[in-house]
């Protein structure tokens, strides 16, 4: 069966400071990736996403980066953070049958900048 | 560009009492629809999906969703709601052709004794 793992859970990092948050899938083959941040009352935004290795889209200009080095692993980045930045950060996989299939989510990094 | 709508942020109810969460999309060319559940501090899972056929999708957990293609609209219902169902609840739309869920901002059900 299909799992996703991240990691770390929660993270309390100061301004300023870089960021690297891991998502990995295992069970599945050249899955879609996804990051998604979720703010207090905004909802779920779509970061990140990715159709194969080295291949990233980016949905909104922002202060992070992402990175799929290899098939099952995506990477979320900063290299400077800001206070903004902080939120839950699910990572997300998707089947490519035709673009119908559903995500299935990791269980979320709580980022705090102080 | 696909968009969902959640008309309510929140929802509160009395345990065993039957409760709708509303949800609209904006297109209904090649439109698949999910509503998932979030539980505090985890992520995201699946209760249902509607990619065709019949308009009454059931779920996981007693729930159901109706997908009404005139009104644009994927409400999800369950008949009796308990303590545990207690979550946010979130509605999501993708079309045929783009590799992107768009999410709704969620409804957060509040099942109280």
């Amino acid at each position: 069966s299909q799992t996703i793992h991240q990691w770390p859970a929660t993270l309390v990092q100061p301004v300023g400071s870089p960021l690297s948050l891991e998502c990995t899938v295992e069970g599945t083959s050249n899955p879609n990736l996804y990051w998604y941040r979720q703010a207090a009352g905004r909802g779920l935004q779509l970061l990140f996403y990715s159709v194969g290795i080295g291949q990233i889209s980016s949905e909104v200009p922002q202060n992070l980066s992402a990175s799929r080095p290899q098939d099952r692993q995506f990477i979320l980045s900063s290299k400077k953070l800001l206070l903004s930045d902080s939120g839950f950060y699910l990572c997300a996989w998707r089947g490519i049958s035709g673009n119908t299939g559903e995500l299935f989510f990791g269980e979320g990094s709580r980022l705090t900048v102080l | 560009a696909q968009s969902v709508t959640q008309l309510d942020s929140q929802v509160p109810v009395f345990e065993e009492a039957p409760v709708e969460l509303r949800c609209n999309y904006s297109s209904s060319v090649s439109v698949y629809l999910f509503w998932y559940v979030q539980y505090p501090n985890q992520g995201l899972q699946l209760l249902l999906k509607y990619l065709s056929g019949s308009t009454l999708v059931k779920g996981i957990n007693g729930f159901e969703a109706e997908f009404n293609k005139s009104q644009t609209s994927f409400h999800l219902r369950k008949p009796s709601v308990h303590i545990s169902d207690t979550a946010e609840y979130f509605c999501a739309a993708g079309q045929g052709g783009s590799e992107k869920l768009v999410f709704g901002k969620g409804t957060k059900l509040t099942v109280n004794p």
